[in-house]
């Protein structure tokens, strides 16, 4: 199956520092991509759609200002947790949709953020 | 709303099978995922099936869809160890957005 890499697998920051995910397909091309949260024994929520060359659409609840999206490319869209705090210490999750089959979405092996 | 569910938990032997079962609610799903996730992993795509088929047989892994009923099963034939994850079903809703279950924990007995 298509590969898609985020980076980095873990990271600790500092409260009130910025953090960036980054997420990039590999062998496809992506017009749209996913970021999830994960919190410990449950399922995924999903944050945000994040479509190439226009703004990301997200989901009720989550603060646009706070997680930033990004989609430059067509193969890498970020996420920045802006002055991050101990309560958004998670598993983040980004997919990515292969836009010639628009079927499959296809998962990072996920960051895991620890909010000090 | 949409909203899909499954059990909490399974636990199998070696060489049994296992069955993983969800149920959902948006009757427009097109397609329905199936996705593994191994402790502090990502998601692995394992098989999906488009909303027009019954049947779907990849390898030792069987889905079977209900649409009537909107029921949705995995299973998997002679369960290994390194099968014991957390099992995902998903389905694609009209936006074009998946929707997860909770997660079903399969646990492998040696």
């Amino acid at each position: 199956g298509a590969v898609v890499s985020q980076h980095p697998s873990r990271v600790i920051c500092k409260s009130g520092t910025s953090v960036k995910i980054e997420c990039r397909s590999l062998d496809f091309q992506a017009t749209t991509m996913f970021w999830y949260r994960q919190f410990p024994k449950q399922s995924l929520m999903l944050m945000a759609t994040s479509n190439e060359g226009s703004k990301a659409t997200y989901e009720q609840g989550v603060e646009k200002d706070k997680f930033l999206i990004n989609h430059a490319s067509l193969t890498l869209s970020t996420l920045t947790v802006t002055s991050a705090h101990p309560e958004d210490s998670s598993f983040y999750i980004c997919s990515a949709r292969d836009r010639r089959t628009n079927t499959e979405a296809f998962f990072g092996q996920g960051t895991r953020l620890t909010v000090v | 709303g949409e909203d899909v569910e499954q059990s909490l938990f399974l636990s199998v032997r070696e060489g049994d099978s296992s069955v993983i079962n969800c149920t959902y609610t948006d009757s427009s799903s097109t397609y329905l995922y199936w996705y593994k996730q191994e402790p502090g992993a990502g998601l692995q795509l394992l098989t999906y099936i488009f909303s027009n088929m019954d049947m779907k047989q990849d390898q030792r892994l069987t889905v079977l869809l209900n649409k009537k009923d909107k029921h949705l099963s995995l299973r998997i034939a002679d369960t290994q160890t390194g099968d014991s994850a957390i099992y995902f079903c998903a389905e694609n809703n009209a936006g074009n957005m998946l929707t997860f279950g909770g997660g079903t924990r399969l646990m492998v007995k040696p």
